[in-house]
């Protein structure tokens, strides 16, 4: 089966833009998860949604926010772009997060570049 | 959150075992132990989980003596392409979400 896309794979932006990034999760899967990774500060979580809900949001300014819809797929939004939001944003899904077991699967991710 | 403690980095070569423990002394009793494999650029991989005892799959054993403060995965024969950032996780997931540690740089050379 098809694994988690995301879309676009790379994206220069130029400070004060906004950008969204989508995410397309395995079929079935009901969970989506959004981590921002940086070299200083290694994998971070964004937040989680599962049925159109967000279940925990990460320690992230407001400018970022995300959404999911009825089909799964999740969008995420920065606002006003700083320099530092400069990343591989990844997005995972699972069947029930909730659930110890099992595994997310992650993207290939979006690599966001602000200039 | 149990917090994690893994080497930085570890070398070996192809054909070899490598073994990386993980230390997670505050572990809950509802905690699992999982492992991810990542690339440069792209996303980390699940390798394999565990909750007590031995698990092994395809890839990698996952070996958590009965205290579960500590857990060892082993890569058996490992290849060039074996060359990746492995990260010890340790949590229900109760809150929904992943905590990544810093992870090990695991170098293969030929």
């Amino acid at each position: 089966k098809a694994g988690v896309t995301q879309t676009p794979r790379y994206l220069i932006k130029t400070r004060g833009q906004q950008v969204t990034l989508s995410c397309s999760p395995i079929s079935g899967h009901r969970s989506v998860s959004w981590y921002q990774q940086t070299p200083g500060q290694g994998l971070q979580f964004l937040f989680e949604y599962f049925s159109e809900t967000q279940r925990n949001k990460g320690n992230f300014p407001g400018r970022f926010s995300g959404r999911q819809f009825s089909n799964s797929r999740s969008e995420m939004n920065v606002s006003t772009l700083e320099l530092g939001d400069s990343a591989l944003y990844l997005c995972a899904s699972s069947l029930n997060f909730l659930s110890g077991e099992g595994e997310a699967f992650f993207g290939q991710g979006t690599r966001l570049t602000v200039v | 959150l149990a917090k994690t403690t893994q080497p930085i980095s570890m070398d070996s070569y192809e054909g070899q075992e490598v073994n990386i423990t993980c230390s997670h002394n505050n572990i809950a009793t509802n905690d699992y132990i999982t492992w991810y494999q990542q690339f440069p650029s792209q996303g980390p991989r699940f390798i394999i989980q565990g909750y007590k005892t031995k698990v092994t799959n395809e890839v990698a054993s996952l070996f958590i003596p009965a205290d579960r403060k500590s857990s060892t995965l082993s890569l058996p024969r490992v290849s060039l392409s074996d060359t990746a950032v492995y990260y010890c996780l340790v949590g229900d997931r109760s809150d929904y979400k992943l905590s990544f540690g810093a992870g090990t740089t695991v170098t293969v050379r030929a």
